[in-house]
C-alpha cells in the first residue's frame, strides 16, 4: 500500500540553524501539505502546495519557512533560522484531489531545537 | 472561521465495553468531517469521513460516527472496544474553500483488559 514517508524521524538542531525536513508523498498525488504539532497542543496546518506553488498558508508560516518540490518525488520544508518554539512534530501529507478527499499523513519528524 | 472541540482529553474504558468519543465543531459554512487515529509512533490514519449523504458513516474496524447538523456534532462510537484500539483519536473539519484540515485537540482512548 502506498504511503507518505518522512526523513529524518528525529532532528536535533541548535537555535539559529537551518533545517530541512524531507517528505516523499504518494506518487500520483498532486496536493501536498505540512502540519505541525507542538507537544500537548493541536495539530496545526502550516501550508499547502499545488502545481509548484503555495496554494494556502497559515499565519504560522512566516518568512522563516519555505517549501519546495525539488524533483518529481520529494517535498521539503525549510526553516531558515530555528527558534526554540519551532520544536514540534512536523507531519507531511498528500492527497490526489482537494475538496473532501483524504489527506494521507506521514509518520512525522520530531524537531528539537536546543 | 471553523473550530473543533474534543472535550475529553482521555477516555479510559475496559475491553469489550462500548465507547463514545465526542466531537463538536463550529462553522458558518458546510464542512467535511473526519476522524483520524494515531497509533504510537505512527502518523495520522483516516478512520472515517462524512462528506454528504447518509449521516451515519462506518469504518472497516467497527467504528461509526454520526453527523448531527443541529447539534454540530460528529461523535465517534464503537459498541465493543479491543486492546488494539488504544490510540489517540483526532476529529477534523474542512471546507470547500480551503485546503487545510482543522483539528481538535485529540482524545486518548485507553483500553484496559
Amino acid at each position: 500500500e502506498p504511503e507518505v514517508t518522512q526523513t529524518p524521524s528525529h532532528q536535533v538542531t541548535q537555535m539559529g540553524q537551518e533545517v530541512i525536513l524531507r517528505c516523499v508523498p504518494i506518487s500520483n498525488h498532486l496536493y501536498f501539505y505540512w502540519y505541525r504539532q507542538i507537544l500537548g497542543q493541536k495539530v496545526e496546518f502550516l501550508v499547502s502546495f499545488y502545481n509548484n506553488e503555495i496554494s494556502e498558508k497559515s499565519e504560522i508560516f512566516d518568512d522563516q519557512f519555505s517549501v519546495e518540490r525539488p524533483d518529481g518525488s520529494n517535498f521539503t520544508l525549510k526553516i531558515r533560522s530555528t527558534k526554540l518554539e519551532d520544536s514540534a512534530m512536523y507531519f507531511c501529507a498528500s492527497s490526489d484531489l482537494a475538496g473532501g478527499n483524504e489527506q494521507f499523513f506521514g509518520p512525522g519528524t520530531r524537531l528539537t531545537v536546543l | 472561521a471553523q473550530s473543533v472541540t474534543q472535550l475529553d482529553s482521555q477516555v479510559p474504558v475496559f475491553e469489550e465495553a462500548p465507547v463514545e468519543l465526542r466531537c463538536n465543531y463550529s462553522s458558518s459554512v458546510s464542512v467535511y468531517l473526519f476522524w483520524y487515529v494515531q497509533y504510537p509512533n505512527q502518523g495520522l490514519q483516516l478512520l472515517l469521513k462524512y462528506l454528504s449523504g447518509s449521516t451515519l458513516v462506518e469504518s472497516i474496524n467497527g467504528f461509526e460516527a454520526e453527523f448531527n447538523k443541529s447539534q454540530t456534532s460528529f461523535h465517534l462510537r464503537k459498541p465493543s472496544v479491543h486492546i488494539s484500539d488504544t490510540a489517540e483519536y483526532f476529529c477534523a473539519v474542512k471546507t470547500d474553500s480551503s485546503y487545510k484540515l482543522i483539528f481538535g485537540s485529540g482524545t486518548r482512548l485507553l483500553v484496559r483488559p
